[in-house]
């Protein structure tokens, strides 16, 4: 079945220095949709953004991924750590393999933790 | 907005009683999803739902039920509650959208079993 890896559990950073959050993933359908999820503390996960073009960056609130289809990855960066940045990231892949339940596939979670 | 309700958002409860956990969403989204996060497994898919009447088992549905009465209600049950089973849970809804529906979450409920 589909997997997502994320193989940072914990990023430790000093705000000021970019981020890259590393999520690679596997499955047998070509048309993958992958996103990105941020879980601050006491809020809701939401989704952060989202990609299913190949090579094609996309950015929201000054992150940004682009999804490489020929490596299976889809990795999550910021120019410039901010504190607030601080939170839970979720890489996830889409169920997309024609049943359309909608259904995400999440990592493990990476906890990015910005120190001033 | 978007809305997904969770209740309670604590709950202690003991070996062997039962627990439902419950979820309202005002999206108007098909689709629910029950999720539990847990350190070093992220959020893992439990049960889910296409529309009222409709259940369906996620990834790990060992010793949970799930019931969807309407269209904006839904609910997770665990009939023998076991220590194992302390956990967030997170409801979710969404529309299934080709692919790339996006998953809106509720605040979760923290269960702990004793």
């Amino acid at each position: 079945g589909d997997s997502v890896t994320q193989k940072e559990g914990l990023v430790t950073l000093t705000e000021g220095l970019p981020v890259m959050l590393n999520c690679t993933y596997q499955t047998i359908y070509s048309n993958a949709f992958l996103f990105w999820y941020v879980h601050y503390l006491n809020e809701s996960p939401r989704l952060l953004l989202k990609s299913s073009t190949d090579n094609k960056r996309t950015e929201h609130q000054g992150f940004h991924a682009t999804l490489h289809k020929s490596s299976s990855s889809f990795h999550l960066q910021k120019s410039s750590a901010q504190l607030s940045d601080s939170a839970l990231y979720y890489c996830a892949l889409s169920d997309h393999g024609g049943a359309n339940t909608g259904k995400l596939t999440f990592g493990h979670g990476t906890i990015l933790r910005v120190h001033p | 907005e978007a809305a997904v309700t969770q209740s309670p958002r604590n709950k202690v409860a003991v070996t062997g009683g039962k627990v439902t956990l419950s979820c309202n969403q005002t999206n108007n989204h098909n689709n629910m999803y029950w999720y539990r996060q847990d350190t070093g497994h992220g959020l893992r898919l439990i049960h889910y739902s296409y529309g009222a009447g409709s259940t369906e088992k996620g990834d790990i549905p060992d010793g949970y039920k799930a019931s969807r009465p309407s269209q904006e209600n839904f609910s997770l049950i665990l009939e023998l509650a076991t220590p194992s089973q302390t956990s967030v849970y997170f409801c979710a809804s969404g529309d299934a959208g080709g692919g790339a529906g996006t998953l809106y979450f509720g605040s979760g409920t923290r269960l702990t079993v004793l």
